[in-house]
Order: C-alpha cells, then sequence, then structure tokens
C-alpha cells in the first residue's frame, strides 16, 4: 500500500526566504506527482504535476523536482512571499489501482511573516 | 472560466435526512471524483468516475452513493446520513484521468450532520 508522508508538517519562515518542502512515498511504481496548495476553507489548486519519466517542473518562484528511486519530491519555493502562507500537499496515483485513485500526503502548512 | 462547482457550500442537516450534494465541470473532463477531508485523517477518497455510468469505489465509501448519468455531473448522495459524515467535501475533475491529467478542485463542501 502506498504511503505519502510529508515533513514538516509545519514551517514558519520569514518573508524572502528560499524553502524546501518535502514529500516521501513507499512505493516507486508511480505515474506522476502532483503537488497542490490549499488555503484555509478552500478548495485545492494544483501546482506542479511531474511524470514519472520526468525529474523536475517549474514554474514561476515553484520547483518540484521527483526521485523515483529514493521514492522522494521536493518543492522549492524561492523568495517567499506572505502570500504563499497556505498549506501544501503532495498527491501521487495509485499504480495497482489502474492510477484511478490518489494517496495523498499530510500536508505541510506554511507561514511566511512579513 | 474553467471550474468544477460545488453545491451547497455549507448544509447543517440531521441524522437521517437524505441529501444531495452536487458537483459540476465545464471542462469536458472524463474523470471526476468525491474525497473528503478531515482533522488528522487528510483527504480520503470516497468514490471516483472514468466517464459516464463508470463508477467505482474509492477507500472510504460506506454510506455514500453515486452517479455518472452526464458527462458534467457527479452527484454525491448521503441516504441516511450520519454524524461521523460531518465532513469538508471536495468534487475534483481532470482530463484523461490521474495516470497524466491534472486533478482540478471544486471549492469544497462543509457538511454538518446533526
Amino acid at each position: 500500500k502506498q504511503e505519502v508522508t510529508q515533513i514538516p508538517a509545519a514551517l514558519s519562515v520569514p518573508e524572502g526566504e528560499n524553502l524546501v518542502l518535502n514529500c516521501s512515498f513507499t512505493d516507486s511504481a508511480i505515474y506522476n506527482l502532483q503537488w497542490f496548495r490549499q488555503d484555509p476553507g478552500k478548495g485545492l489548486t494544483s501546482l506542479l504535476l511531474i511524470q514519472s519519466s520526468q525529474r523536475e517542473q517549474t514554474s514561476g518562484r515553484l520547483n518540484a523536482s521527483l526521485d523515483k528511486s529514493s521514492g522522494r519530491s521536493t518543492l522549492y519555493i524561492a523568495a517567499s512571499q506572505p502570500g504563499d502562507s497556505a498549506t501544501y500537499l503532495c498527491a501521487v496515483p495509485l499504480y495497482n489501482n489502474a492510477g484511478n485513485m490518489l494517496t495523498f500526503g499530510g500536508g505541510t502548512r506554511l507561514m511566511v511573516k512579513p | 472560466e474553467a471550474q468544477v462547482t460545488q453545491n451547497p457550500r455549507y448544509l447543517i442537516t440531521v441524522t437521517g435526512k437524505k441529501l444531495t450534494v452536487t458537483c459540476s465541470q465545464n471542462m469536458n473532463h472524463e474523470y471526476m471524483s468525491w474525497y473528503r477531508q478531515d482533522p488528522g485523517l487528510g483527504l480520503r477518497q470516497i468514490y471516483y468516475s472514468m466517464n459516464v455510468e463508470v463508477t467505482d469505489k474509492g477507500d472510504v465509501p460506506e454510506g455514500y452513493k453515486v452517479s455518472r448519468k452526464e458527462k458534467r455531473n457527479f452527484p454525491l448522495i448521503l441516504e441516511s446520513p450520519s454524524p461521523n459524515q460531518t465532513s469538508l467535501y471536495f468534487c475534483a475533475s481532470s482530463f484523461g484521468g490521474l495516470k497524466t491529467g491534472e486533478l482540478f478542485f471544486g471549492e469544497g463542501s462543509r457538511l454538518t450532520v446533526l
């Protein structure tokens, strides 16, 4: 059974810092890995989707990397801003369910202080 | 605007009173799914649908029903709600399924069962 873990569970940084969020998964047979952002009381917004054949994806100040063999992905946020404060979740489709079900990590709650 | 729309956004009901949470997407996505989010348990998948008239159970289907009569709509039905179904519910959709496509979420429906 795939298990997805995110460490740390919470993170507080001053504005302007570069930071890294971690996601690890137990089964390396994945189709892809997706990073989401969730604001309090809101739905999830897709940030980046990395296919299993890719090593990284970039969107603006965000860069996500994927190392399937070690079961890890990182989300790098450059020059953090207070508006980046949110919960960040990673998720992988279950391989043994033909990729139709998603397993989520518990999330990292990020606070960027002005 | 491309979106996933859920209704109602907030609902308080009583045990045993049937209710339906509607979900509609305007992106012509084949794949749709329902999740519930609970503190300490994270996001868990309830049901998903790969296309019209094709539905399947997720991790926590007990007490729920779904139907997919049209491509754009995927309602979640609670035939006899119980207090343990108090939760934040999300509908999501994807083009071509989770193997390749990003997942787009609705804003969520907060349900309280007394």
